[in-house]
């Protein structure tokens, strides 16, 4: 599977939009980009995914470059509880690959 | 949408006993469960790979001897850690693939269960 680059942490100020990038130079064609999130203490958080075109669901928005090497998560308001790690992933499209999760940026939401 | 869940969230164990974890997909079967670890501020790392009615598939550096996995149904996965000793202390996480949906939230994951070995 590709590998991911991400910065290790971004701060955030509340009902701010948080931006959240994500370099994935080398993925292939069939992969798709998933974005998870893990708040500190509990299990991963699927957030949302994208092949090529940019995606959006009530969580985030998912912007990804027209030659799909980056991508950016975009929370557009974010709250204190959006304080959690979040893994950006690129996974083949079968859906039979495992995630395997990097390390992750550690965004840090403000008062 | 699809829960896991794991029981115990939280155990303390003396050194040398063993312990077992359960991972249930309450809402869906599942073929194929997964089992992570993770220590502190690291990373999730993929253990083993498990198919119902068939052996698990253990990553490389993972003792199968130690960590026991049984995935009798198509909705419950056990994790046993024999011998437990203070080193396996870590946060230990499910997951599980829904066999009726190649959709993108195929791959669900339990709230973690923090094992303390003293």
């Amino acid at each position: 599977d590709a590998k991911t680059t991400q910065p290790t942490s971004m701060d955030c100020a509340e009902g701010r939009a948080a931006n959240l990038p994500c370099n994935h130079s080398t993925i292939s064609g069939n992969e798709y980009v998933y974005w998870y999130r893990q708040i500190h203490s509990q299990g991963p958080q699927y957030i949302i995914h994208g092949l090529k075109n940019n995606e959006t669901n009530e969580m985030a928005s998912l912007i990804i470059t027209e030659d799909r090497k980056s991508s950016t998560l975009i929370l557009p308001h974010a709250t204190l509880r959006d304080t959690a790690v979040y893994y950006c992933i690129v996974r083949p499209s079968s859906g039979y690959s495992t995630l395997t999760f990097g390390k992750g940026t550690m965004l840090l939401v403000s008062p | 949408g699809a829960v896991v869940s794991q029981h115990p969230s939280r155990v303390i164990c003396k050194s040398g006993t063993s312990v077992k974890i359960e991972c249930r997909s309450l809402d869906f079967q599942a073929t194929t469960m997964f089992w992570y670890r993770q220590f502190p501020k690291q990373s999730l790392m993929l253990m083993a790979t498990s198919n119902e009615g068939s052996k698990a598939t253990y990553e490389q550096g993972v003792e199968k001897d130690k960590f026991l996995i049984n995935h009798a149904s198509l909705t419950l996965s056990t994790l046993t850690v024999t011998s437990a000793h203070p080193e396996d202390s870590s946060f230990y996480i499910c997951s599980a693939r829904d066999s009726g949906t190649r959709g993108p939230y195929e791959q669900y994951f339990g709230p973690g269960t923090r094992l303390t070995v003293t």
